[in-house]
């Protein structure tokens, strides 16, 4: 079945500097990739999101690059803040008309903002 | 006020016993999806359902089992056969045709004692 692969597991930087998590993916069909946050004792919520028609998407800090060819997409948090300090997920899903939708899980970065 | 709730927040349970958490969403959405989380493993796919009356096995559904007969509606039973229930379960939805963006409830920690 589809599998998707995330790292590092735990990611400690100091505040203003950047953060990269990376995750690959197993199925060739999957066109949807997003990006989920969950801070601590909270739902997870979904803070970017990129189609496999695009290969970068940027919202203010986060953003987000897609490589089809290899199959991994990574998420890059530029001026980290302790805000930022949560468990991020990634996720791929073949979504669409016809299709289940259904997301399959990275299996989470803890990432630590130190001030 | 728009959303997905999940109940209880906590329940505990003896060995041996089935027990239902509760999913209940008036975003109007088609698909309802139940995860299970445990640190270190992500959220893994137990149940999810497309539309009414339907529903198909995720990645871990030995154990579980779930109903649809309303839309708004998802509930899920962890019977005794499930070998390690104590976790973290979290419900979503999703308009399934569309982006694919799940919206979570606020979760049901179980534990088995």
């Amino acid at each position: 079945g589809e599998n998707v692969e995330q790292h590092p597991s735990t990611l400690s930087v100091q505040e203003g500097d950047s953060a990269v998590i990376k995750c690959t993916y197993s199925d060739s069909a999957s066109n949807y990739f997003p990006w989920y946050k969950q801070e601590l004792g909270k739902r997870p919520q979904l803070i970017i999101d990129i189609r496999s028609n695009v290969g970068e998407k940027k919202d203010q800090r986060i953003a987000v690059t897609l490589n089809k060819t290899a199959k991994h997409f990574s998420l890059h948090i530029t001026e980290t803040q302790p805000e930022d300090s949560a468990v991020y997920f990634c996720a791929a899903s073949n979504s669409g008309p016809g299709n289940t939708g259904k997301l399959i899980f990275g299996q989470g970065t803890t990432l630590q903002v130190k001030p | 006020d728009g959303g997905i709730t999940q109940s209880p927040k906590y329940l505990f349970r003896k060995e041996g016993q089935n027990v239902t958490l509760s999913c209940e969403q008036n975003l109007n959405h088609d698909a309802m999806y139940w995860y299970r989380q445990d640190p270190g493993q992500g959220l893994r796919l137990i149940y999810y359902s497309q539309i009414v009356n339907d529903f198909q096995k995720g990645d871990i559904a030995e154990g579980y089992s779930v109903s649809r007969e309303k839309k708004e509606s998802f509930p899920l039973t962890v019977t005794s056969a499930q070998k390690n229930p104590t976790a973290f379960y979290l419900c979503a939805s999703s308009i399934w045709e569309n982006t694919g963006e799940l919206f979570f409830g606020e979760g049901s920690r179980l534990t088995v004692l």
